[in-house]
């Protein structure tokens, strides 16, 4: 079965340092990754996305994301982390079975906490 | 405007009651796609559309209906409503692999 894993439901970083959120997923093929952001009382916004070619991924907001197929894992990082940075991060990977392709199938969140 | 909307943007309502979330694109995207939001779970899909009059089961769709009569609208209706739907739900339309989200609606089910 296709599955995202977001291990930490928290992570706590210091403005100025760079941050890491990881992702693991389970998928048979090549996967299409994603990472979304939810701010509070908001619907989530689409931050960048993994589906073929350079394996580090640029995204909105000084984001990246590094593709690592061998440890399937879409990790999300900024070298430098904002107070506004703080929020839910969703995982996410293309369903690409039967009826259901092209759904996402989302991980749990991991909830962001950035302080000055 | 352009985007997605749904009202209402808050709801209370009572068990057995029948509730109706809308939901509104202007992007004219063939795909919509219902999710809920409780803690713990992530976001699940409940129905999503491919098009217009094509609507398929998500992860999640018992006590939920939905239709599209029209591109941009994708309603969602809670047949009898229970305590258990207690949740965030999230519209969202997308075009190639990206999604684009909804403010969601809060539903309470006393």
């Amino acid at each position: 079965a296709q599955s995202v894993a977001q291990p930490e439901d928290q992570v706590n970083v210091a403005e100025g340092n760079p941050l890491t959120v990881k992702c693991t997923y389970s998928v048979s093929g090549n996967p299409y990754l994603f990472w979304y952001v939810q701010y509070p009382n908001r619907g989530l916004q689409f931050l960048l996305k993994y589906i073929t070619g350079d394996n580090l991924v640029k995204g909105s907001y000084g984001f990246e994301a590094e593709f690592n197929k061998s440890q399937t894992s879409f990790h999300l990082k900024k070298p430098s982390a904002l107070v506004s940075d703080s929020a839910l991060y969703f995982c996410a990977v293309r369903a690409n079975y039967g009826g259901s392709q092209g759904n996402l199938i989302f991980g749990k969140g991991t909830k962001l906490s950035v302080k000055p | 405007d352009a985007g997605i909307t749904q009202s209402p943007r808050y709801k209370i309502t009572e068990t057995g009651r029948q509730v109706t979330l809308m939901c509104h694109q202007t992007w004219s995207h063939s795909y919509m796609f219902w999710y809920r939001q409780d803690l713990g779970h992530g976001l699940r899909l409940i129905y999503y559309s491919a098009a217009a009059d094509i609507t398929d089961k998500g992860e999640v769709p018992d006590g939920y209906v939905v239709s599209r009569s029209k591109t941009e609208n994708f309603p969602l209706t809670l047949e009898s409503a229970t305590r258990s739907q207690t949740s965030v739900y999230f519209c969202a339309s997308g075009v190639g692999e990206t999604q684009y989200f909804g403010p969601g609606t809060r539903l309470l089910v006393l």
